[in-house]
């Protein structure tokens, strides 16, 4: 059974930092990876997704990489923002029908 | 751009009552899955829909059922309302299977 694993469950960091989320997921055969943001309250907003195929993806100050044969994923956030304070959720789609499998995310906490 | 569409924003139940959740696509999407949340958890993949059939199902309660109309809206339909049953559901839709999930901002639904 696919399991995805968020480390850390929360991160504080001052303005301007450059960070790593990570994710771990126990199955390494999956489809694609979803990185979402989730803010209080509020619908999940896709942010990159990952082919299986593909070793990294870049959006902005956004990359996000894969390395399916060990099972990980990282996104990196570069010169955060205190507007990026929110939940950060990888989500595996295992194959077959496109359903995700999250992990329980990681709050991120941006100070100014 | 044209989101998805979830109605009602907010829904309060008693138990042992029904509740009736919507969903709209994003315009010519036509893949459509449901997911619930509690307090504090991750998403948790419910029932999907790929051209109007039903294409997966996850740990959806017996209570539970939903349907993809001709129109590619979603109804999800719960009956037996227990207050375990409290959480955020959110409806996604993609164009077609392992493409991007996009989300509405979800159903707050409350048994008192």
């Amino acid at each position: 059974k696919q399991e995805v694993t968020q480390i850390p469950a929360a991160l504080s960091v001052p303005e301007g930092e450059n960070l790593v989320l990570n994710c771990s997921f126990t199955d390494s055969a999956i489809y694609n990876l979803q990185w979402f943001r989730q803010d209080p309250g509020k619908g999940l907003t896709s942010l990159l997704l990952i082919q299986s195929s593909q070793r990294e993806q870049t959006s902005g100050r956004l990359n996000a990489s894969l390395d399916k044969s060990s099972g990980r994923s990282t996104l990196y956030i570069a010169a955060s923002q205190p507007g990026d304070s929110a939940t950060y959720l990888c989500a595996v789609d295992p194959g077959n029908t496109g359903k995700l499998i999250f992990g329980q995310g990681t709050t991120l906490q941006v100070k100014p | 751009a044209a989101g998805v569409i979830q109605s009602p924003r907010h829904l309060i139940k008693e138990k042992r009552e029904t509740a009736t959740l919507k969903c709209y696509p994003i315009p010519r999407h036509d893949t459509v899955y449901w997911y619930q949340q509690g307090p504090g958890q991750d998403p948790q993949f419910l029932i999907s829909f790929y051209e109007k059939m039903q294409s997966d199902k996850g740990s959806i309660p017996d209570r539970f059922s939903a349907q993809q109309f001709s129109d590619y809206h979603s109804e999800l339909n719960m009956s037996s309302l227990e207050l375990g049953d409290s959480a955020l559901y959110f409806c996604a839709s993609s164009l077609g299977q392992h493409q991007p999930q996009h989300f509405g901002d979800g159903t707050r639904l409350s048994i008192l």
